[in-house]
């Protein structure tokens, strides 16, 4: 089984600040590794991935990930946020396995741009 | 981009009534999965489907639950019996292979009275 650790429920952060949601994982197998935005009404949206290769993954909208196996981490950062970032975060992980994944959520990050 | 589609966006039921939540997946995604989202709480497998039939599911989803593609494009949630605590956002997610990333609908929020 999995399980995913948000460390921080909510993150209030300036305008054109940097960014950093904290997520580490838990797993007895190989997995791979998400981050979803979901914005006030909406449903989630990927915003990046990683299944295998660069432990430096690059997403949308100037997001980026480095996963760390031995920390079994999976850090999101933005090096300038905007308005337009509010919303909530959601680290999420799959097992390596033949037939269709589940995701395993954390609790999700809620991020505040303010001006 | 193609999208997951989600109908209703907001049902309301009364306790005891069966609830069916519909989705329509992105064509070519052979993958199916219903999650749900307690308010305030995580996001919850419910179950995934392949193949025409239930590949995974979860302590949630007991004999009151059902999914199935009755016509080959939607794909439906159904709750015979709805309890209160059923009330929360349903999300419907699909992919493209197994192992590949989830596109989520809007989600439908499900209330019981």
């Amino acid at each position: 089984a999995q399980s995913v650790t948000q460390l921080d429920s909510q993150v209030p952060v300036f305008e054109e600040a940097p960014v950093e949601l904290r997520c580490n994982y838990s797993s007895s197998v190989s997995v791979y590794l998400f981050w979803y935005v979901q914005y006030p009404n909406q449903g989630l949206q990927l915003l990046l991935k990683y299944l295998s290769g660069s432990t430096l993954v690059k997403g949308i909208n100037g997001f980026e990930a480095e996963f760390n196996k031995s920390q079994t981490s999976f850090h999101l950062r933005k090096p300038s946020v905007h308005i337009s970032d509010t919303a909530e975060y959601f680290c999420a992980v799959s097992a390596f396995k033949a037939a269709g994944n589940k995701l395993t959520f954390g609790g999700g990050t809620r991020v505040l741009v303010k001006p | 981009e193609p999208e997951v589609t989600q109908t209703p966006s907001h049902q309301v039921t009364q306790m005891g009534q069966e609830v069916i939540l519909h989705c329509v997946p992105i064509s070519n995604h052979l993958y199916f999965y219903w999650y749900r989202q307690i308010l305030g709480q995580k996001v919850e497998f419910l179950v995934s489907f392949y193949n025409n039939e239930i590949s995974e599911k979860s302590e949630i989803f007991d004999d009151q639950f059902s999914v199935e593609r009755p016509d080959g494009s939607n794909f439906t949630l159904k709750i015979r019996s709805t309890k209160l605590e059923d009330s929360a956002m349903y999300f419907c997610a699909n992919s493209i292979g197994g192992q590949q990333p989830q596109h989520f609908g809007d989600g439908t929020r499900l209330s019981i009275l």
